[in-house]
């Protein structure tokens, strides 16, 4: 089946530092990628779906400004937290789907814990 | 209201049980519909699709009812290795791309 990886596997930073995170579709390309937000005990929470060579489009609460998202090609869509604080620490996992084909390839998540 | 709406459990059976979940979902226009399994700190992975005629993979099947909005998963002779969060989902097409809406999970312990 379709691969889709994100590195790196987990991050730990200090609270006003930057991360970025990518997401890269390793057999197919990926018209679309979405990233998703998950706490503990919680469900996945989209943040944002962007297309390649487009602007992401952002869910409601979620800070475009804070959460840059860059999708340059059909493989590879990358997920900044800005500035980011303790609140943002989360696992984050990010999707890849194929255009007009039904369900999504996630990748293995990135676990951000911010000090 | 939420999208997509699933008991949270926790269901604890023991081996060798059957366990049915149950999901409902809000938006008429959903079109295809999914159940996801994902493992405590890893990430979701395709269990089975679900279609209107219901459909079986082994010992799990899988109904939709897009009269009453619902949807279930029969979870026949559980095995310890089914212990996981099981994640109903929806899918509807919008501008040709996948808007997918999860449901919060309903965590299945399997006992010896």
């Amino acid at each position: 089946g379709a691969v889709v990886s994100q590195h790196p596997s987990w991050v730990i930073c200090k609270s006003g530092t930057s991360v970025k995170i990518e997401c890269r579709s390793l057999d197919f390309q990926a018209t679309t990628m979405f990233w998703y937000r998950q706490f503990p005990k919680q469900s996945l929470m989209l943040m944002a779906t962007s297309n390649e060579g487009s602007k992401a489009t952002y869910e409601q609460g979620v800070e475009k400004d804070k959460f840059l998202i860059n999708h340059a090609s059909l493989t590879l869509s990358t997920l900044t937290v800005t500035s980011a604080h303790p609140e943002d620490s989360s696992f984050y996992i990010c999707s890849a789907s194929l255009l007009g084909t039904k369900g999504q390839y996630f990748g293995p998540g990135t676990r951000l814990t911010v000090l | 209201r939420k999208e997509v709406e699933q008991d949270p459990g926790p269901f604890n059976v023991p081996e060798g049980a059957t366990v049915a979940f149950n999901c409902t979902y809000s938006n008429s226009a959903s079109q295809s519909f999914f159940w996801y399994r994902q493992d405590c700190r890893k990430e979701p992975k395709l269990l089975m699709s679900v279609y209107s005629s219901g459909n079986e993979d082994g010992r799990f099947t899988a109904q939709l009812n897009r009269a009453s909005q619902y949807i279930s998963l029969l979870i026949r002779d559980s095995k310890l290795s089914d212990s996981a969060t099981y994640l109903c989902v929806v899918n509807f097409l919008v501008d040709n791309n996948n808007d997918m809406r999860f449901g919060a999970g309903t965590r299945l312990t399997v006992k010896p």
